[in-house]
C-alpha cells in the first residue's frame, strides 16, 4: 500500500468551479505538504501544515490528523490552475514522501 | 534572488557514459536532497545530504553517486549502472530538521535521456 494516495488521478472543470483534491496517508506526520507542478516540470510549495487549515488566496488547504487525510481546495477555478497538484509528507529522513499526483485542467 | 539552479535543462547520454546533473543553490540551506520522478508515479528519493561533506542513500540510490563539498553545490551523477535512467530529476533544499517538518525548495529539474 502507498503511504501517500491522492484523489482523483485526473480531473477536467470547468472555469469558475470550485475543485476539492483529497489525500490520505498511513504514517505518522509532522507536516503535510501541498505542492504544484507546471506543466514546464517546476515544483513550488503551496502549503505546508500541520493541523487546521491554512488559505492563500484562492487555495484552501485543510488537514484531519485522526483521519490522516488533508484536502486541497481551490475557488473560482481558472486555466491557469492547470496543472499536477502533489500531496507530500515528512520521512524519516527529512526527505517529503510524494503521492502520485492529480493533474488538473481547467478549461474556460 | 534566492533559489535553485538545475543545469543542464536537458541532457542525452549515450548508453554505457557517466554524466553529471548540477545543483547549486543560495538559499544557505544546510539540507539538499535529489529525487527522481517517472511519468506516472511520485517523486522518489535517491540521496540526501543535512551537511556539508556528509550523504546518505534514499530509497533509490543504486546507480547514482552524489558530492557535497560545499554548502551550496550537490551534484548528482549517474553512473553506467543506472539501468534505466531516462527519467526527470529535481533538486530541492530546505532549512535542517527532520519528518519532512521544513518546507523543500525546488530547482527546475533536468530531464535525461539516454539514446
Amino acid at each position: 500500500k502507498n503511504e501517500v494516495e491522492q484523489s482523483p488521478q485526473n480531473l477536467t472543470a470547468q472555469e469558475g468551479e470550485f475543485i476539492t483534491i483529497n489525500c490520505s496517508y498511513s504514517v505518522g506526520i509532522s507536516a503535510l505538504h501541498w505542492l504544484q507542478q507546471h506543466p514546464g516540470g517546476g515544483i513550488v510549495s503551496l502549503f505546508m501544515l500541520s493541523s487546521g487549515k491554512k488559505k492563500h488566496g484562492r487555495l484552501i488547504a485543510t488537514i484531519n490528523i485522526q483521519e490522516k487525510h488533508s484536502s486541497l481546495h481551490i475557488t473560482a477555478s481558472h486555466p491557469r490552475d492547470s496543472a499536477v497538484y502533489i500531496c507530500a509528507v515528512g520521512g524519516s529522513q527529512g526527505n517529503l514522501i510524494f503521492g502520485k499526483g492529480t493533474k488538473l485542467s481547467v478549461k474556460p | 534572488d534566492g533559489g535553485i539552479t538545475q543545469s543542464p535543462k536537458y541532457l542525452f547520454r549515450k548508453e554505457g557514459q557517466n554524466v553529471t546533473l548540477s545543483c547549486e543553490q543560495n538559499l544557505n540551506h544546510d539540507a539538499m536532497y535529489w529525487y527522481r520522478q517517472d511519468p506516472g508515479q511520485g517523486l522518489r528519493l535517491i540521496y540526501y545530504s543535512q551537511i556539508v561533506n556528509d550523504f546518505q542513500k534514499g530509497d533509490i540510490a543504486e546507480g547514482y553517486s552524489v558530492s557535497r563539498e560545499k554548502k551550496e553545490s550537490f551534484p548528482l551523477t549517474v553512473t553506467s549502472a543506472q539501468k534505466n535512467p531516462t527519467a526527470f530529476y529535481l533538486c530541492a533544499s530546505s532549512r535542517a530538521g527532520t519528518g519532512g517538518s521544513r518546507e523543500q525548495f525546488f530547482g527546475p529539474g533536468t530531464r535525461l535521456t539516454v539514446l
